[in-house]
């Protein structure tokens, strides 16, 4: 079953609007990582963080992470239309590395 | 920079062959796992292995076998192809305790 749950499925904003997409978890985690895929290709890693952080930056991303509520969320500041893409959380229980993902936020970004 | 490499890219079979997805990493990862993406979902674990000689079973491992006989390789095979196989397969790789390191993927269609 899948572990993480992505909020809202699909978010469409102009370019340089903020993007928030919020994840929520069942169980408990050893860390949870942030990844953007575009049109069915690869994935690639945006931020992780650990059970034991509340907030992470990087570059125009920021994540917090509650564990008492079991939920993320990811902000993407000054959103560009290269960031139109999907967005996946997946959560690491067991730290082997051995991911759950939620199904997705579909981001659309207009020029 | 090869980090995880899949093959083929592209694979049609036919209901009933077998035929084994290539993953190789050149980062001396232990840890190595296999997903499937089908359309609007995330990717789901089918098996995944935390060294040379010892693997485990995902989320959902059915009609799929895996193998490690080297830390740089996990191949996955499919035993007797059903068109409910047809899917983007990946394969990542990690040192543990942090991000994982995705293939580019491999489409594949049972006819």
């Amino acid at each position: 079953s899948q572990q993480g749950e992505e909020d809202p499925q699909a978010l469409s904003i102009q370019e340089g609007e903020n993007a928030t997409m919020n994840c929520s978890y069942k169980t408990s985690i050893n860390n949870l990582q942030w990844y953007r895929q575009n049109s069915g290709r690869g994935l690639v890693h945006l931020i992780l963080i650990r059970s034991n952080e509340r907030e992470k930056h990087s570059g125009r991303l920021r994540v917090t992470l509650d564990t008492s509520k079991k939920s993320s969320s990811l902000l993407i500041t000054a959103s560009r239309a290269a960031d139109t893409a999907s967005y996946f959380c997946a959560t690491d229980a067991k730290g082997y590395s051995t991911l759950t993902f939620g199904k997705g936020t579909m981001l659309l970004v207009s020029p | 920079n090869a980090g995880v490499t899949q093959t083929p890219k592209f694979q049609v079979l036919k209901t009933g062959q077998s035929m084994t997805l290539q993953c190789a990493q050149d980062m001396n990862h232990e840890y190595m796992s296999w997903y499937r993406q089908d359309p609007g979902m995330g990717l789901r674990l089918i098996h995944y292995s935390v060294g040379a000689g010892i693997t485990d079973q995902g989320e959902v491992p059915n009609g799929y076998n895996v193998s490690r006989s080297t830390t740089e390789d996990f191949p996955l095979r499919l035993l007797s192809a059903a068109p409910s196989q047809t899917s983007v397969y990946f394969c990542a790789s990690s040192s543990g305790q942090g991000r994982a390191f995705f293939g580019q993927g491999t489409r594949l269609t049972v006819v």
